[in-house]
């Protein structure tokens, strides 16, 4: 497509279920990213995939996010046991991974847990 | 110390005036450089990225000091539609994340 696509463009959900956040990237862009964004907030790193590399997860909060990138394309962000403080927009990105090329952004999930 | 700092603003100038954000990043292998702005609940988008020799597109202008390992962005003429929070973006290598700067938050007033 022309631009990262995210879905669902909004999600509210009750404490304590799972969700599933996906992102399909540009397409022939490698690398891909997940952020997060709590109002008024500045964006938090969760986790980048590169190619076949093993994705950087350094900024997962818990072990109850994860995320995969299935044959290099779509990517998955799932929470389980959604707490109230996972409350944010959740934004993906994907760039060609060029020095010179910067991300590009996909609109983001608004994840609200009631 | 955080590894990209930005001034804190807000920054609130009438129509017309010029203005200039500051950012700073702590990592001095950083290859790239980009600024991003971002509207009131929507997803930053690429404003432009910033060249050792610096470049100009319109009435922005981005500046790099690799020895003060700094960064600048200069609007000219500011619109009301430049009403934004601007983010500095670096970047340390290939495989490596971009870090965002938490934002400096223009409003341009009538």
């Amino acid at each position: 497509g022309a631009g990262v696509s995210q879905s669902p463009s909004n999600k509210v959900t009750e404490k304590g279920k799972d969700v599933e956040l996906r992102c399909d990237p540009i397409s022939g862009h490698t690398a891909l990213y997940w952020y997060r964004q709590s109002l008024g907030q500045g964006l938090e790193f969760l986790i980048y995939f590169q190619g076949n590399s093993a994705p950087d997860k350094s900024g997962l909060p818990s072990d109850r996010f994860s995320a995969e990138r299935t044959g290099g394309s779509v990517s998955t962000l799932t929470i389980q046991r959604t707490q109230q403080e996972d409350s944010a927009v959740y934004l993906c990105a994907s760039s060609l991974d060029s020095l010179t090329y910067g991300y590009t952004f996909g609109s983001g999930t608004r994840l609200t847990v009631v | 110390r955080k590894e990209v700092e930005q001034d804190p603003g807000p920054f609130n100038v009438p129509e017309g005036a010029t203005v200039a954000f500051n950012c700073t990043y702590s990592n001095s292998a950083s290859q790239s450089f980009f600024w991003y702005r971002q509207d009131c609940r929507k997803e930053p988008k690429l404003l432009m990225s910033v060249y050792s020799s610096g470049n100009e597109d319109g009435r922005f202008t981005a500046q790099l000091n690799r020895a003060s390992q700094y960064i600048s962005l200069l609007i000219r003429d500011s619109k009301l539609s430049d009403s934004a929070t601007y983010l500095c973006v670096v970047r340390g290598n290939y495989g490596q994340n971009f870090v965002f700067g938490p934002g400096t938050r223009l409003s341009v007033l009538p």
